[in-house]
């Protein structure tokens, strides 16, 4: 099955600054690579995805790149905010496959 | 996260003892998948039903863990003789879409188990 491998795990930054989350993921057949941020006490929430007929996708101060050749997929986030502070999961899915598989999360914590 | 609502929010048992955990879906949608998350961990597949059919079980334990999605009222997650391992949040997760393969997830606000 799918294995998704997440770095780093906690992310420490200055209110300002940018982060970048990465992901690798091991099936070639992999098409949908969501991202979640997950609050304190809260369920995940779809914050961006990218299907893989598209290498980048961007949304305001959030964008995700996708390369299915190296099968590594990354979140980055500018001018990060405090309310940015939360962790951070990416998953993949294999088309045909209705499972997505999530890697272990990042948490990260923006200094104001 | 409006419209997947799972309860109870917090659940304590002892050792031995029996929790059921329920959910209800977005408006609309017959599908749910639960996962579940220990602590320092990230979200681990469990099971994906749709209503009185359960599609995919590959993620759930063999022994004490079951899973059932009724045609009426919501899909319950049910672990018996639970022991401290089992202490984790348990999420829920409807589709997005009326479109299965997207893969699009909206995750309810988790049900947190203590095993004393």
């Amino acid at each position: 099955g799918e294995n998704v491998e997440q770095h780093p795990s906690t992310l420490s930054v200055q209110e300002g600054d940018s982060a970048v989350i990465k992901c690798t993921y091991s099936d070639s057949a992999s098409n949908y690579f969501p991202w979640y941020k997950q609050e304190l006490g809260k369920g995940p929430q779809l914050i961006i995805d990218i299907r893989s007929n598209v290498g980048e996708k961007k949304d305001q101060r959030i964008a995700v790149t996708l390369n299915k050749t190296a099968k590594h997929f990354s979140l980055h986030i500018t001018e990060t905010q405090p309310e940015d502070s939360a962790v951070y999961f990416c998953a993949a899915k294999p088309g045909g496959s209705y499972i997505p598989t999530f890697g272990r999360g990042t948490s990260l914590i923006v200094h104001p | 996260n409006a419209g997947v609502m799972q309860n109870p929010r917090h659940l304590v048992r002892r050792r031995g003892q029996e929790a059921r955990l329920r959910c209800s879906p977005m408006k609309g949608h017959s599908h749910v998948y639960w996962y579940r998350q220990l602590p320092e961990e990230g979200l681990k597949f469990m099971v994906y039903l749709q209503k009185e059919n359960i599609i995919d079980e590959s993620g759930m334990p063999k022994e004490r863990f079951s899973a059932e999605f009724p045609k009426e009222g919501p899909s319950i997650l049910r672990i018996q003789q639970v022991v401290r391992g089992d202490s984790a949040a348990y999420f829920c997760a409807s589709p997005l879409s009326h479109r299965l393969d997207t893969g699009e997830l909206f995750f309810g606000e988790g049900s947190r188990l203590t095993v004393l």
